[in-house]
């Protein structure tokens, strides 16, 4: 079976810090991961996303994740935290149905202060 | 292009009542997932519609069905509502093929009294 664990439920880093937030997965086929952000009252937004090829995938507003099968693991991180980073997010892996029925980790939020 | 719509964005129903919820795919997508979100943690899948046919479903009772139209909106229906099935509903659209992500919509949140 598939899963997510994201380590940390709470992350809190002063503006201008690194970002780190962390996630592991278990799959028993190759996987492709997704990391989604979640501000209030609104649905998800996808970050960045692994599939195939390059083990370092950079997505939108500065994140990138590098995915390290030797760890199973696919962590984001962003050299320099904003104000408007902060936000709930969600480590994804593909489930057994299939490329877009995602399984999802329990979420990070991340705070950020001045 | 017009992204994913979802309403009511908000419902209160009573324990035992039945509810629908509605979605409208983004423009070009023919795919729609429904995911189930409860307070603190991550989206559940549900299930997922395809040319009109469910393709695939996630660990939901049958009381939870869902119907895709020609247009590839969709709807979400709950029956016999329990305290439980109070959280954030959210659909999803993609295309099939390639490596095309989903694209999800600001949900629907459901509290069930």
């Amino acid at each position: 079976a598939q899963s997510v664990t994201q380590l940390g439920s709470h992350v809190s880093v002063s503006e201008g810090a690194l970002v780190l937030l962390r996630c592991n997965y278990s799959s028993s086929v190759p996987p492709y991961l997704f990391w989604y952000v979640q501000y209030p009252n609104q649905g998800l937004q996808l970050l960045l996303k692994y599939t195939t090829g390059a083990t370092l995938v950079k997505g939108i507003n500065g994140f990138e994740a590098e995915f390290k099968k030797s760890e199973t693991s696919f962590h984001l991180t962003k050299p320099s935290a904003h104000m408007s980073d902060a936000a709930e997010y969600f480590c994804a892996v593909t489930g057994p149905r299939g490329y877009n029925k995602l399984i999802f980790g329990a979420g990070t939020r991340l705070a950020v202060h001045p | 292009e017009t992204g994913v719509t979802q309403s009511p964005t908000h419902l209160i129903k009573t324990r035992g009542q039945q509810v629908t919820l509605r979605c409208s795919s983004q423009s070009g997508h023919n795919t729609v997932s429904w995911y189930q979100q409860a307070l603190g943690q991550g989206p559940q899948f549900i299930f997922q519609y395809y040319r009109e046919e469910e393709n695939g479903r996630g660990n939901f009772p049958p009381r939870f069905s869902g119907l895709q139209f020609p247009n590839y909106s969709s709807e979400l229906n709950v029956n016999a509502l329990e305290l439980d099935d109070s959280a954030l509903y959210l659909c999803a659209s993609t295309s099939t093929g390639g490596n095309s992500p989903l694209h999800f919509g600001n949900g629907t949140r459901l509290t069930v009294t």
